[in-house]
Protein backbone atom coordinates (compact mmCIF):
# COMPACT_ATOMS: atom_id res chain seq x y z
CA UNK A 1 0.00 0.00 0.00
CA UNK A 2 1.78 2.92 -0.75
CA UNK A 3 1.22 6.48 0.36
CA UNK A 4 0.67 9.70 -1.29
CA UNK A 5 3.43 10.77 -3.66
CA UNK A 6 4.74 14.03 -4.79
CA UNK A 7 6.95 15.15 -7.60
CA UNK A 8 9.17 17.12 -7.38
CA UNK A 9 10.49 17.39 -4.26
CA UNK A 10 12.24 20.57 -4.32
CA UNK A 11 12.01 23.04 -7.14
CA UNK A 12 14.08 26.29 -7.82
CA UNK A 13 12.96 28.62 -9.97
CA UNK A 14 13.17 32.42 -10.56
CA UNK A 15 10.67 34.58 -10.37
CA UNK A 16 8.04 35.39 -12.64
CA UNK A 17 8.51 31.76 -13.99
CA UNK A 18 5.63 29.11 -14.40
CA UNK A 19 5.95 25.94 -12.09
CA UNK A 20 3.64 22.84 -11.91
CA UNK A 21 3.50 20.41 -9.06
CA UNK A 22 2.02 16.95 -9.06
CA UNK A 23 0.49 14.78 -6.79
CA UNK A 24 -0.25 11.44 -6.24
CA UNK A 25 -2.71 9.74 -4.10
CA UNK A 26 -3.39 6.43 -2.04
CA UNK A 27 -5.17 4.44 -4.91
CA UNK A 28 -8.63 4.00 -2.99
CA UNK A 29 -9.08 7.85 -1.96
CA UNK A 30 -11.54 10.07 -3.95
CA UNK A 31 -10.63 13.23 -1.97
CA UNK A 32 -7.46 15.06 -2.51
CA UNK A 33 -6.44 18.90 -0.52
CA UNK A 34 -3.58 20.85 -1.37
CA UNK A 35 -1.70 22.81 1.95
CA UNK A 36 0.98 25.62 1.87
CA UNK A 37 3.33 25.41 4.52
CA UNK A 38 5.55 28.49 5.48
CA UNK A 39 8.70 27.82 7.82
CA UNK A 40 7.60 27.95 11.37
CA UNK A 41 3.66 27.81 10.24
CA UNK A 42 1.61 25.46 10.09
CA UNK A 43 -0.47 24.20 7.41
CA UNK A 44 -2.88 26.20 5.15
CA UNK A 45 -5.66 25.10 3.50
CA UNK A 46 -5.61 25.87 -0.27
CA UNK A 47 -8.01 24.00 -2.02
CA UNK A 48 -9.48 20.31 -2.33
CA UNK A 49 -11.23 17.60 -4.25
CA UNK A 50 -13.77 15.39 -4.63
CA UNK A 51 -13.09 12.85 -7.66
CA UNK A 52 -12.39 15.47 -10.32
CA UNK A 53 -14.42 18.12 -8.72
CA UNK A 54 -12.47 21.50 -7.00
CA UNK A 55 -15.23 21.69 -4.34
CA UNK A 56 -13.56 24.62 -2.21
CA UNK A 57 -11.18 27.18 -2.37
CA UNK A 58 -8.83 29.16 -0.04
CA UNK A 59 -8.43 32.68 -0.67
CA UNK A 60 -5.24 32.44 -0.20
CA UNK A 61 -5.22 30.30 -4.01
CA UNK A 62 -4.94 33.36 -6.22
CA UNK A 63 -5.28 34.12 -9.41
CA UNK A 64 -2.35 32.90 -10.51
CA UNK A 65 -2.81 29.58 -9.10
CA UNK A 66 -4.42 27.03 -10.64
CA UNK A 67 -5.05 23.31 -9.21
CA UNK A 68 -6.65 20.55 -11.66
CA UNK A 69 -7.69 16.37 -11.05
CA UNK A 70 -8.82 15.45 -14.33
CA UNK A 71 -9.50 11.92 -14.08
CA UNK A 72 -9.94 11.99 -10.66
CA UNK A 73 -6.81 10.38 -9.80
CA UNK A 74 -3.36 12.77 -9.64
CA UNK A 75 -3.64 16.36 -9.47
CA UNK A 76 -1.46 18.94 -10.63
CA UNK A 77 -0.96 22.52 -8.71
CA UNK A 78 -0.03 24.70 -10.99
CA UNK A 79 1.40 28.69 -10.35
CA UNK A 80 2.24 31.28 -12.90
CA UNK A 81 4.43 34.18 -13.03
CA UNK A 82 5.88 32.64 -9.50
CA UNK A 83 6.72 35.67 -6.72
CA UNK A 84 9.23 35.07 -3.93
CA UNK A 85 6.60 35.05 -1.52
CA UNK A 86 5.40 31.48 -3.27
CA UNK A 87 8.06 29.77 -1.49
CA UNK A 88 6.97 27.50 0.49
CA UNK A 89 6.23 23.90 1.21
CA UNK A 90 3.51 22.54 -0.94
CA UNK A 91 2.04 19.53 0.49
CA UNK A 92 -0.60 17.27 -0.65
CA UNK A 93 -2.90 15.04 0.71
CA UNK A 94 -5.56 12.98 0.16
CA UNK A 95 -8.35 10.88 1.81
CA UNK A 96 -11.61 8.51 1.99
CA UNK A 97 -15.22 8.98 2.24
CA UNK A 98 -17.55 6.50 3.17
CA UNK A 99 -21.43 6.38 4.47
CA UNK A 100 -20.76 9.81 4.07
CA UNK A 101 -17.87 10.86 6.97
CA UNK A 102 -14.33 12.00 5.82
CA UNK A 103 -11.19 10.10 7.37
CA UNK A 104 -8.24 11.41 8.60
CA UNK A 105 -6.13 12.78 5.88
CA UNK A 106 -2.66 11.19 4.60
CA UNK A 107 -0.03 13.81 3.63
CA UNK A 108 2.31 13.20 1.05
CA UNK A 109 6.39 14.49 1.84
CA UNK A 110 5.57 17.91 -0.59
CA UNK A 111 7.08 19.67 -2.84
CA UNK A 112 9.17 22.47 -1.27
CA UNK A 113 9.73 25.60 -3.38
CA UNK A 114 12.12 28.25 -3.68
CA UNK A 115 11.63 31.30 -5.81
CA UNK A 116 15.06 33.46 -6.14
CA UNK B 1 -14.09 31.09 11.88
CA UNK B 2 -11.88 27.84 13.52
CA UNK B 3 -8.92 29.00 15.48
CA UNK B 4 -6.26 26.48 17.00
CA UNK B 5 -3.77 27.58 19.20
CA UNK B 6 0.11 26.14 20.25
CA UNK B 7 1.22 28.25 22.80
CA UNK B 8 4.69 25.92 23.32
CA UNK B 9 6.61 26.71 20.09
CA UNK B 10 9.58 24.82 21.34
CA UNK B 11 9.87 22.31 23.98
CA UNK B 12 13.22 20.25 25.21
CA UNK B 13 12.89 17.21 27.56
CA UNK B 14 15.44 15.11 28.53
CA UNK B 15 15.21 10.72 27.10
CA UNK B 16 12.39 8.69 29.19
CA UNK B 17 10.84 11.52 30.42
CA UNK B 18 7.50 12.42 30.13
CA UNK B 19 6.12 15.39 28.04
CA UNK B 20 2.76 17.19 27.48
CA UNK B 21 2.06 19.16 24.55
CA UNK B 22 -0.87 21.66 24.99
CA UNK B 23 -3.60 22.28 22.17
CA UNK B 24 -6.32 24.94 22.64
CA UNK B 25 -8.78 25.32 19.95
CA UNK B 26 -12.00 27.72 19.00
CA UNK B 27 -15.08 26.80 17.02
CA UNK B 28 -19.09 27.79 16.37
CA UNK B 29 -19.50 24.21 15.33
CA UNK B 30 -20.94 21.71 17.96
CA UNK B 31 -19.84 18.55 16.20
CA UNK B 32 -15.97 18.62 15.10
CA UNK B 33 -12.85 16.50 14.45
CA UNK B 34 -9.99 17.05 16.42
CA UNK B 35 -6.34 15.74 15.09
CA UNK B 36 -3.11 15.42 15.40
CA UNK B 37 -0.20 14.94 13.66
CA UNK B 38 3.82 14.59 14.07
CA UNK B 39 5.83 15.86 11.17
CA UNK B 40 9.79 14.49 11.69
CA UNK B 41 12.71 16.41 10.45
CA UNK B 42 12.17 14.61 7.20
CA UNK B 43 9.01 16.97 6.33
CA UNK B 44 5.95 14.43 6.16
CA UNK B 45 3.07 14.96 8.49
CA UNK B 46 1.98 11.32 9.99
CA UNK B 47 -1.41 11.39 11.49
CA UNK B 48 -1.05 10.36 14.60
CA UNK B 49 -4.91 10.40 16.22
CA UNK B 50 -8.56 11.69 15.09
CA UNK B 51 -11.16 12.58 17.59
CA UNK B 52 -14.91 13.32 17.34
CA UNK B 53 -15.79 16.31 19.34
CA UNK B 54 -19.03 14.09 20.81
CA UNK B 55 -16.79 11.76 22.44
CA UNK B 56 -14.67 12.89 25.13
CA UNK B 57 -13.33 9.24 26.37
CA UNK B 58 -9.35 9.98 26.62
CA UNK B 59 -7.42 7.46 24.61
CA UNK B 60 -3.37 5.68 25.00
CA UNK B 61 -1.84 4.34 22.40
CA UNK B 62 1.45 2.99 23.65
CA UNK B 63 3.51 6.05 24.74
CA UNK B 64 0.67 8.33 23.84
CA UNK B 65 -2.27 9.58 24.96
CA UNK B 66 -4.49 12.33 24.25
CA UNK B 67 -7.00 14.19 26.78
CA UNK B 68 -10.35 15.91 25.55
CA UNK B 69 -11.71 18.65 27.33
CA UNK B 70 -14.61 19.76 25.64
CA UNK B 71 -15.19 21.91 29.04
CA UNK B 72 -12.21 24.12 28.06
CA UNK B 73 -11.99 23.65 24.47
CA UNK B 74 -8.25 22.09 24.96
CA UNK B 75 -6.89 18.48 23.49
CA UNK B 76 -3.77 18.19 24.80
CA UNK B 77 -1.39 15.54 23.91
CA UNK B 78 1.29 13.35 26.40
CA UNK B 79 4.00 11.59 25.41
CA UNK B 80 5.32 9.05 28.34
CA UNK B 81 8.91 7.82 28.64
CA UNK B 82 9.92 10.03 25.64
CA UNK B 83 12.45 8.74 23.32
CA UNK B 84 14.80 10.30 20.92
CA UNK B 85 12.53 9.37 17.93
CA UNK B 86 9.69 11.55 19.37
CA UNK B 87 11.78 14.41 18.32
CA UNK B 88 9.41 16.64 15.99
CA UNK B 89 7.26 19.43 15.35
CA UNK B 90 3.86 17.98 16.40
CA UNK B 91 0.33 19.85 15.15
CA UNK B 92 -3.27 19.79 16.51
CA UNK B 93 -5.80 20.20 13.99
CA UNK B 94 -9.66 20.78 13.89
CA UNK B 95 -12.65 20.26 11.04
CA UNK B 96 -16.16 20.44 11.37
CA UNK B 97 -17.98 17.41 11.71
CA UNK B 98 -20.53 18.31 8.65
CA UNK B 99 -20.42 17.29 5.32
CA UNK B 100 -18.60 19.42 2.61
CA UNK B 101 -16.28 20.54 5.03
CA UNK B 102 -12.87 19.64 4.62
CA UNK B 103 -10.58 21.91 5.49
CA UNK B 104 -7.90 21.53 8.29
CA UNK B 105 -6.75 24.48 10.35
CA UNK B 106 -3.84 23.82 12.06
CA UNK B 107 -1.98 25.38 14.90
CA UNK B 108 1.77 26.74 14.37
CA UNK B 109 3.04 23.51 15.82
CA UNK B 110 5.79 22.63 18.73
CA UNK B 111 8.64 21.75 18.44
CA UNK B 112 9.90 18.88 20.74
CA UNK B 113 13.61 17.97 20.83
CA UNK B 114 14.03 14.62 23.19
CA UNK B 115 17.92 15.04 24.39
CA UNK B 116 19.55 11.85 24.93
Amino acid sequence: DTGVSQDPRHKITKRGQNVTFRCDPISEHNRLYWYRQTLGQGPEFLTYFQNEAQLEKSRLLSDRFSAERPKGSFSTLEIQRTEQGDSAMYLCASSSRRGGISYEQYFGPGTRLTVT
Amino acid sequence: AQKVTQAQTEISVVEKEDVTLDCVYETRDTTYYLFWYKQPPSGELVFLIRRNSFDEQNEISGRYSWNFQKSTSSFNFTITASQVVDSAVYFCALRPYNFGNEKLTFGTGTRLTIIP
